[in-house]
């Protein structure tokens, strides 16, 4: 059972922005940073955004994460018909040891 | 690029016992720290564990479901990684990922294709 929480999932229309949530706790999202990853049905996991909001090269300015508290969240702006998939947030829990991921969210592009 | 290929899925029984390899290039491997991460079918994504570079102490993390049960090592000289699962149970089923930690402590910045597990008698 995750300790990071997610809708299950988020749809909006081409064009459109969609923002997915994450919610944590202090010993996780709220003293340590936030990855989020984006998976294609069938495919590995790729790094979306890291440290909260930074994208690695090659990721698309219409990603951008952000964090407040105990929470996160990834917005995509633009939304692509490419952008359908499951989405992860992800943070290193100081109480567990251990890198936990969230629950998963399946954007639709309607 | 950092390519990342893992090997050795498989069909085994429970209790019984299997090891994963991970082979990377394109990056000085002796320095990476490496995860494994593991994907049940049709559920999200579990962190298995990490191992840090020599440099970075060698030493080994976990998640809670396999301490004590699946141990990662790593050859430097063959710029590769294992996962060794043993007592296996049915809830091991799952695709095994190894990924390059680019970004320390945790961050993984590539990704190998997968390897599937199967536990079953």
């Amino acid at each position: 059972q995750s300790v990071l929480t997610q809708p299950p999932s988020a749809s909006a229309t081409p064009g459109q922005r969609v923002t997915i949530s994450c919610s944590g706790s202090n010993s996780n999202i709220g003293s340590n940073t936030v990855d989020w990853y984006h998976q294609f049905p069938g495919t590995a996991p790729k790094l979306l955004i890291c440290d909260d909001n930074q994208r690695p090269s090659g990721v698309p300015d219409r990603f951008s994460g952000s964090k407040s508290g105990t929470s996160a969240s990834l917005a995509i702006s633009g939304l692509q018909s490419d952008d359908e998939a499951d989405y992860y947030c992800a943070a290193w829990d100081d109480s567990l040891s251990a890198y936990v991921f969230g629950t998963g969210t399946k954007v639709t592009v309607l | 690029d950092v390519q990342v290929v893992e090997s050795g899925g498989g069909l085994v029984k429970p209790g019984g016992s299997l090891r994963l390899s991970c082979v990377v290039s394109g990056l000085t491997f002796s320095d990476a720290w490496m995860s494994w991460v593991r994907q049940a079918p049709g559920k999200g994504l579990e962190w298995v564990g990490r191992i840090k570079s020599k440099r970075g102490g060698g030493t080994t993390d976990y998640a809670a479901p396999v301490k004590g049960r699946f141990i990662i090592s790593r050859d430097d000289s063959k710029n590769t990684i294992y996962l060794q699962m043993s007592s296996l149970k049915s809830e091991d089923a799952a695709v095994y990922f190894c990924a390059w930690v680019g970004r320390v402590p945790s961050v993984m910045n590539s990704w190998g294709q997968g390897a599937p597990v199967t536990v079953s008698s």
